[in-house]
């Protein structure tokens, strides 16, 4: 199991940025497909999730207006889309592709990261 | 949405003596759907338990969890070189998931 994101980016306040995470070695749709991202020094922000089979989204509140979530199941990645960037999302961005989901036979754990993309914004 | 608090920020211990870090939840939380991570420099976050306690994939078992409602604590029995690094709890299951903001285990 493998995610590849894209490589780093430096971007000017305002603009968009664009990540992508190419997966392999499991099936596409199966498992959700999560962005977390870390500041410099900082923690595990959680920023939202796709459903790679019917597309469904959830993202963090404070994120909602600013980052769009897509996949291209026909090439197995995911993409994440941030606008109106400001210095406060510079950042390592992470795909992974995680599920934790328990049945009556037991738990599904499902836990691969991509190696993060580091995202400078800066004028 | 569910807000982790980590206790304490850093903890600083020696090789082969006992780590306890601590995540308290703002609100009850089925314990099913709490987890901790362990990350190193540089590398992504490494899934060490789900569950409060099960272990994940090739975890060694000198990491243990334990807790319910809105305690919960990850056990280093006896810490080994590999064990310095930065850990997170993490509610999961409906949306948001959440991290805590993370205890890092330094060497004394």
């Amino acid at each position: 199991v493998q995610l590849v994101q894209s490589g780093a980016e430096v971007k000017k306040p305002g603009a968009s940025v664009k990540v992508s995470c190419k997966a392999s070695g499991y099936t596409f749709t199966a498992y959700y497909i999560h962005w977390v991202r870390q500041a410099p020094g900082q923690g595990l922000e959680w920023m939202g999730r796709i459903n790679p089979d019917s597309g469904d989204i959830d993202s963090a509140q404070n994120l909602q207006g600013r980052v769009i979530l897509t996949t291209d199941t026909s090439a197995n990645t995911a993409y994440m889309q941030l606008n109106s960037l400001t210095s406060d999302d510079t950042a390592v961005y992470y795909c992974a592709s995680l599920t934790r989901s328990l049945y009556i036979s037991g738990w599904d754990i499902w836990d691969h990261w991509g190696q993060g993309t580091q995202v400078t914004v800066s004028s | 949405e569910i807000v982790l608090t980590q206790s304490p920020g850093t903890l600083s211990l020696s090789p082969g003596e006992r780590a306890t870090l601590s995540c308290r939840a703002s609100q009850s939380i089925d314990r099913s759907y709490l987890g901790w991570y362990k990350q190193k420099p540089g590398q992504p976050p490494r899934l060490l338990l789900y569950a409060a306690s099960s272990r994940a994939t090739d975890i060694p078992d000198r990491i243990s969890g334990s807790g319910s409602g809105t305690d919960f604590t990850l056990t280093i029995s006896r810490l080994e070189p590999e064990d310095f690094a930065v850990y997170y709890c993490q509610h999961y299951g409906d949306s948001p998931w959440t991290f805590g903001q993370g205890t890092k285990v330094e060497i004394k």
